[in-house]
């Protein structure tokens, strides 16, 4: 089945630790974004890379990172440096990056902080 | 700087009830706007994309308005079925780039009552 996976379903981090949230794509797609979203709110971006080993920051990156090195693959590191890491995490991925591109969603990875 | 508003934030209707979902946006610049489901804890699914050239756009039971220069789309929903129960978002492309970077509402959380 082609798609989109996110591990863990559910995360759980001490304050002062980084974690990382994977997300792969066999959709061959050569978008992908992270979006975080907060109860009763949209999502917001995080981080987005149009191609492989090429990322750029969302509107809420300050605590996070990503790598792109294979284009299945899009990990995010949610640092001790963000301050209200509790929240909701997607990854989404599309076609191209254009405006004409519908994005594809994962089913989620929930953190919790502790 | 780009806003999305939905209402109301939640909604509660009997089976079989028609219902509409509102969507407004600041700033008409935009590409095109995107309906998404969203069921609890899940990720997203795309229902209806309008480009901004398009006034309207049908699936099924689910017919999605655009008007640009009121900034505003409208989702209507027929013959509601309890299936229906979702969080139900829009978002909005924007209109510089060409980075497909979405602009979310805080969504409208819909329970249909058999």
């Amino acid at each position: 089945d082609g798609g989109i996976t996110q591990s863990p379903k559910y995360l759980f981090r001490k304050e002062g630790q980084n974690v990382t949230l994977s997300c792969e794509q066999n959709l061959n797609h050569d978008a992908m974004y992270w979006y975080r979203q907060d109860p009763g709110q949209g999502l917001r971006l995080i981080y987005y890379s149009q191609i492989v080993n090429d990322f750029q920051k969302g509107d809420i990156a300050e605590g996070y990172s990503v790598s792109r090195e294979k284009k299945e693959s899009f990990p995010l590191t949610v640092t001790s440096a963000q301050k209200n890491p509790t929240a909701f995490y997607l990854c989404a991925s599309s076609r191209a990056s254009g405006y004409t591109d519908t994005q594809y969603f994962g089913p989620g990875t929930r953190l919790t902080v502790l | 700087k780009q806003e999305v508003t939905q209402i109301p934030a939640a909604l509660s209707v009997p089976e079989g009830e028609n219902l509409v979902l509102n969507c407004s946006f600041t700033d008409s610049a935009i590409y095109n706007l995107q309906w998404f489901r969203q069921d609890p804890g899940k990720g997203l699914t795309s229902l209806l994309l309008i480009q901004s050239s398009q006034r309207e756009q049908t699936s099924g039971r689910l017919n999605a308005s655009l008007d640009k220069s009121s900034g505003r789309s409208t989702l209507y929903i027929a013959a509601s079925q309890p299936g229906d129960s979702a969080t139900y978002l829009c978002a909005v492309r924007r209109g510089s780039g060409n980075t497909g970077k979405l602009i979310f509402g805080q969504g409208t959380t819909l329970q249909v009552k058999p």
